[in-house]
C-alpha cells in the first residue's frame, strides 16, 4: 500500500513568488490534514478536509495561504505572496480514523 | 493555551542503553497522549499512544505511561539500537477533534 506523498520534496524561491504544495493521501482517507513545523519548532496543525469540504482551518495563518482538495482526492496548499518567515517543512497527513494519521515525508520550503 | 513539552537533544546513547525522553503537557482536562517517530527521509509515525490516564501505550519495546498526577508521558526503552535512531514527537489531542498538538521533538542517536 502506498503511503502519504508530497511533492516537491523540496521548494527554494524568492520572497512575493507563488509556491503550491502537493498531497496525495492513501487511498480511501476521508481525513487529510496539513502540518507546518517552522525553524525546528513544534509541527502546528493547518488545517483538516473531511473529503472536499474544510472541516477546520484555524491553523491557517492568514490569507496568503489557499488549501484545496479536489474531489476529495489530493490536495493543494498554494502560498501567494510567500514571506520569509513561511520558510518551513510542510507536512501532509491522512487517516480514516482520529487517533492514526499517516504523515508524508514533507515538503521543504524556503523562502529567500 | 495548550502546550506539549519535551527534552531537548540530541541524546545519544550507546546500542542497548536505557532511554528516557521526557514529555509534559499543559492542558485543561485530560487529552489522549500519543508519541510519533520520524526516520531519516520518512514521514511522522505513530508509535504508541494512552487514551486515559494510568494507561500504558507500548510498541517496538517503547513504552510511557499516562500520568496525570504529573502531566507527563515519557517514553522508556529498555535497550536501544541502533536503528532506534529517529525524531520523537509527543502529542496531545482532544476527544472531538482532529488535530495534534505537537512537542518540539527529540532527536535521538544511538551509537554502536
Amino acid at each position: 500500500e502506498a503511503g502519504v506523498t508530497q511533492f516537491p520534496s523540496h521548494s527554494v524561491i524568492e520572497k512575493g513568488q507563488t509556491v503550491t504544495l502537493r498531497c496525495d493521501p492513501i487511498s480511501g482517507h476521508d481525513n487529510l490534514y496539513w502540518y507546518r513545523r517552522v525553524m525546528g519548532k513544534e509541527i502546528k496543525f493547518l488545517l483538516h478536509f473531511v473529503k472536499e469540504s474544510k472541516q477546520d482551518e484555524s491553523g491557517m495563518p492568514n490569507n496568503r495561504f489557499l488549501a484545496e482538495r479536489t474531489g476529495g482526492t489530493y490536495s493543494t496548499l498554494k502560498v501567494q505572496p510567500a514571506e520569509l518567515e513561511d520558510s518551513g517543512v510542510y507536512f501532509c497527513a491522512s487517516s480514516q480514523v482520529r487517533y492514526e494519521q499517516y504523515f508524508g515525508p514533507g515538503t521543504r520550503l524556503t523562502v529567500t | 493555551g495548550d502546550s506539549v513539552t519535551q527534552m531537548e537533544g540530541p541524546v545519544t546513547l550507546s546500542e542497548e542503553a536505557f532511554l528516557t525522553i521526557n514529555c509534559t503537557y499543559t492542558a485543561t482536562g485530560y487529552p489522549s497522549l500519543f508519541w510519533y517517530v520520524q526516520y531519516p527521509g520518512e514521514g511522522l509515525q505513530l508509535l504508541l499512544k494512552a487514551t486515559k490516564a494510568d494507561d500504558k501505550g507500548s510498541n517496538k519495546g517503547f513504552e510511557a505511561t499516562y500520568r496525570k498526577e504529573t502531566t507527563s508521558f515519557h517514553l522508556e526503552k529498555g535497550s536501544v539500537q541502533v536503528s532506534d535512531s529517529a525524531v520523537y514527537f509527543c502529542a496531545l489531542m482532544w476527544g472531538g477533534t482532529y488535530k495534534y498538538i505537537f512537542g518540539t521533538g527529540t532527536r535521538l542517536k544511538v551509537l554502536a
